[in-house]
């Protein structure tokens, strides 16, 4: 069964970093690109970051790009997003995503549960 | 970057009627591989998202054959047969042909 859990979420002021980290079970992780959606509370969902399979290539949104890293440790089937400057409207549930592979190519087919990330002093 | 717009924002539906949720893209969404990557989720309460279509009208796995989508270029549509209780949540589109990947915004879709 394939599984996502998030973890790394906690209250940060704003102006502070933190890490998000995402243990992935049930498939090869190694074989699939992964992601970071977030919801801000009470709104839609917002494409954060993709990394591909071997971590080689990152791809971001404008509003996180310079701030946000997406990374992988395959080695430990995990999907990490380091966040630094945060702000306020920064907060939000963090979800990890898999990217599909043949079926559902480019979208996501399973996603976590999700970590929740607030900013605020 | 593309916007996705869904319309409309919201549905009040009598169980076993159908409904129809549209979106609209900026610009076409069928990309230099010939596929076109418009995907549907369904957010029920407390969950995160799931898919139900991929790439515009194929249906994920155990997604049931209520629900179908439909559409090209920069008109989608999904659309579902018969609505059931179990249905209710929030439902996006979303593509995924150019980077960054946009979702809609959302129709919350509730029974009457």
């Amino acid at each position: 069964e394939v599984q996502l859990v998030e973890s790394g979420g906690g209250l940060v002021q704003p102006g502070g970093s933190l890490r998000l980290s995402c243990t992935a079970s049930g498939f090869t992780f190694s074989r699939y690109w992964m992601s970071w959606v977030r919801q801000a509370p009470g709104k839609g969902l917002e494409w954060l970051a993709n990394v591909n399979q071997d971590g080689s290539l990152e791809q971001y949104v404008d509003s996180v790009r310079g701030r946000f890293t997406i990374s992988r440790d395959n080695a430990n089937n995990a999907l990490l997003l380091q966040m630094n400057s945060l702000r306020v409207e920064d907060t939000a549930l963090y979800y990890c995503a898999r990217v599909g592979t043949g079926v559902v190519e480019r979208g996501f087919d399973y996603w976590g549960q999700g970590t929740l990330v607030t900013v605020s002093s | 970057d593309v916007v996705m717009t869904q319309t409309p924002l919201s549905l009040s539906v009598t169980p076993g009627q159908p409904a129809s949720i549209s979106c609209k893209s900026s610009q076409s969404l069928l990309s230099s591989e010939g596929k076109t990557y418009l995907y549907w989720y369904l957010q029920k309460p407390g969950q995160p998202p799931q898919v139900l279509i991929y790439e515009v009208s194929n249906r994920f796995s155990g997604v049931p054959d209520r629900f179908s989508g439909s559409g090209s270029g920069t008109d989608f549509t999904l659309k579902i047969s018969r609505v059931e209780a179990d249905d209710v949540g929030v439902y996006y589109c979303m593509q995924s042909t150019y980077v960054p990947w946009t979702f809609g915004q959302g129709t919350k879709v509730e029974i009457k």
